[in-house]
């Protein structure tokens, strides 16, 4: 299995711009997330989704949209990139076994916004 | 869910033990610790998680005191690879969750 993946690794984008971040995991998870950690910083929940046409906001929501369409992948969209929203962003996937679910996360996506 | 208090950082010495504490002093009966920890500029990694008994596993063990309000995750032969930070979670099992997390503890290991 690969596990959880994120591309890109790294992207610069200007003020305005938007894009999309790509998170795939192959391990069948019903919960997948995004975080974002800016530095010196714990992890902030940006969005989660808890099954395939499912999702929720998290602390940070504004200015990001998501969508899951299929089990395996939890894109992240940026609309309209701010300079606020630099930051390393974190996909993450779980299977509540029981109830008890431990995430697995991606090795993130260093996004400079100039 | 019950919030947590951990030290901002502690070090230690390669290959003794590391204790590494977290108090969670609103904790309710059927909420459940879990450990996790961040190696620089990776994502964060399961370590452990425990109910009321200790916990042990290939990582770590996990202790936590009789009236729960506190915990501690013990590495007991700190490596300069375990030089991380370690974050402590509490949360309800069962049902959907989705766990926030704090900042954590900042551990350095020394050779």
């Amino acid at each position: 299995n690969a596990g959880v993946t994120q591309t890109p690794k790294f992207q610069v984008l200007k003020t305005g711009q938007s894009m999309t971040l790509q998170c795939a995991q192959d391990m069948n998870h019903e919960y997948m997330s995004w975080y974002r950690q800016d530095p010196g910083m714990g992890l902030r929940l940006i969005h989660y989704s808890v099954g395939a046409g499912i999702t929720d906001q998290g602390e940070v929501p504004n200015g990001y949209n998501v969508s899951r369409s299929t089990t395996e992948d939890f894109p992240l969209r940026l609309l309209s990139a701010a300079p606020s929203q630099t930051s390393v962003y974190f996909c993450a996937s779980s299977y509540p076994a029981g109830g008890l679910d431990t995430q697995y996360f991606g090795p993130g996506t260093r996004l400079t916004v100039l | 869910d019950a919030k947590t208090t951990q030290p901002p950082s502690m070090d230690c010495a390669e290959g003794r033990a590391a204790n590494l504490p977290c108090n969670h002093s609103t904790i309710s009966g059927n909420e459940y610790v879990y450990w996790y920890r961040q190696i620089h500029s990776q994502g964060p990694q399961y370590i452990i998680h425990g109910l009321k008994n200790n916990e042990t596993n290939e990582m770590a063990s996990l202790i936590t005191t009789e009236d729960r309000k506190s915990s501690t995750l013990i590495l007991p032969h700190a490596t300069l690879r375990d030089t991380a930070v370690y974050y402590c979670i509490v949360r309800e099992g069962g049902g959907s969750y989705i766990p926030t997390f704090g900042r954590g503890t900042s551990l350095i290991v020394h050779p």
